[in-house]
């Protein structure tokens, strides 16, 4: 059982290049997150999807796009890396309301350098 | 303001030493609080959640909520080396939005 799985782990990109991103949970989680954490900041909500089908935006979520693949699969796409998305970027699962709550979970983390 | 606030630290202690980790919040909506921890280039995982007041322990960790004074905490007792993380804070009222504090540094020395 695999949980948040991200990929790539590190990427190195120029300014103006374009990536995307993958995220996979294995949950049968509803909700799907996307948050970046940088030092001194925290972890800021950048797009979540409460649902297949459905995703809004969250706290930061210029330069960005997301799509919801289908339940399990929620990908991030940077359309022309700039040097302030560098960033660690973590994908998150959970249910979405509901009567049972439960936290949510993490996968390890993309960390991207923009040059 | 920020929702949820929590002293970065850096907090070092010796290897036993009784450890306390505390947020503040702002929205007393919020009734999940949870704890995450998170090792170096590891994502954040969770180490307890609590429903609205009161304590909970699970080994030599106990979370304790004060919603009257919109605070919580996390004890460690008997610290270890491995305890060496960063511990961030987090909560939620209805289970969909969840709002982080940004992490304090610990450092268990042996």
């Amino acid at each position: 059982n695999a949980g948040v799985t991200q990929t790539p782990k590190f990427q190195v990109l120029k300014t103006g290049q374009s990536m995307t991103l993958q995220c996979a949970q294995d949950m049968n989680h509803n909700s799907m997150y996307w948050y970046r954490q940088d030092p001194g900041m925290g972890l800021r909500l950048i797009y979540y999807s409460a649902s297949e089908g459905t995703t809004d935006k969250g706290e930061v979520p210029n330069g960005y796009n997301v799509s919801r693949l289908n339940k399990r699969e929620f990908s991030l796409r940077l359309e022309s890396a700039a040097p302030s998305q560098t960033s660690v970027y973590f994908c998150a699962s959970g249910p979405w309301g509901g009567v049972v709550y439960s936290p949510l979970h993490f996968g390890n983390g993309t960390r991207l350098t923009v040059t | 303001q920020k929702e949820v606030e929590q002293d970065p630290g850096p907090l070092s202690v010796p290897e036993g030493a009784i450890v306390s980790l505390n947020c503040t919040y702002s929205n007393s909506a919020f009734q999940y609080f949870m704890w995450y921890r998170q090792y170096s280039r590891k994502g954040p995982e969770l180490l307890m959640y609590t429903y609205s007041s009161g304590n909970k322990e699970d080994g030599r960790f106990t979370a304790q909520v004060d919603k009257s004074s919109k605070y919580i905490s996390l004890f460690i007792r008997d610290s270890q080396p491995s305890d060496s993380a960063t511990y961030l804070c987090a909560m939620t009222d209805t289970g969909n939005q969840f709002y982080f504090g940004t992490g304090t540094s610990l450092t268990v020395i042996p």
